[in-house]
């Protein structure tokens, strides 16, 4: 059980271009996120998703796009990377509304380090 | 979600209990309070969370105030490997409000 894992560990972007960053989980879980964290912040939601074809916007969704084609994924897309999206990305995945408990609880991968110059 | 407030930093002696502070003044009735730590740039770590009983868990205990307006978690015998960041954060929990609002927590040191 590796519980989220998150593909790639780094990358280094030039601005313009475009990358997906994958989230993969093994927990079953129905929901998952996407958040960045910058420095000396807290982490922020770009967008979410309460299963397998559905995404919704989180707080900072601009300039990203999200898929949700398997239950078990959720990629993040830069279409265009800008220096600003310069940030460390989190997914996490959680049972979802209704699981009750502990079950409620979100489950984090390891982050994704992007530099965007 | 209510908004929260919590000390910049706190420093405890090892083996000691850790007690971090958090105010939730404007909390509602249907709101949970919520504790994740983040070790080190790793991805957050769910700690304990509770709604307005005092909550215990293998990693900690969860003291909500009778009020509601602030609760305190204690980490009863800290270790080295507990120095982190530490989020306190509020949240009704229902369908449409997944999301977890992260404010900047207290970063918490455990000396030796």
């Amino acid at each position: 059980n590796a519980g989220v894992t998150q593909t790639p560990k780094f990358r280094v972007l030039k601005t313009g271009q475009s990358m997906t960053l994958l989230c993969a989980q093994d927990m079953n879980h129905e929901y998952m996120y996407w958040y960045r964290q910058d420095p000396g912040m807290g982490l922020r939601l770009i967008h979410y998703s309460v299963g397998e074809g559905t995404t919704a916007k989180g707080e900072v969704p601009d300039g990203y796009n999200v898929s949700r084609l398997k239950k078990q994924n959720f990629l993040l897309g830069l279409e265009s990377a800008a220096p600003s999206q310069t940030s460390v990305y989190f997914c996490a995945s959680s049972y979802g509304f209704g699981a009750g408990g502990r079950q409620e609880t979100q489950y984090f991968g390891p982050g994704t380090r992007l530099l965007v110059l | 979600d209510a908004k929260t407030t919590q000390p910049t930093s706190m420093d405890c002696a090892e083996g000691r209990a850790a007690n971090l502070p958090c105010n939730h003044s404007t909390i509602s009735g249907n709101e949970y309070v919520y504790w994740y730590r983040q070790i080190h740039s790793q991805g957050p770590q769910y700690i304990i969370h509770g709604l307005k009983n005092n909550e215990t868990n293998e990693m900690a205990s969860l003291i909500i105030t009778e009020d509601r307006k602030s609760s305190t978690l204690i980490l009863p015998h800290a270790t080295l490997r507990d120095t982190a960041v530490y989020y306190c954060i509020v949240r009704v929990y229902n369908f449409g409000n997944e999301k977890l609002t992260f404010g900047t927590g207290t970063r918490l040191t455990i000396i030796p």
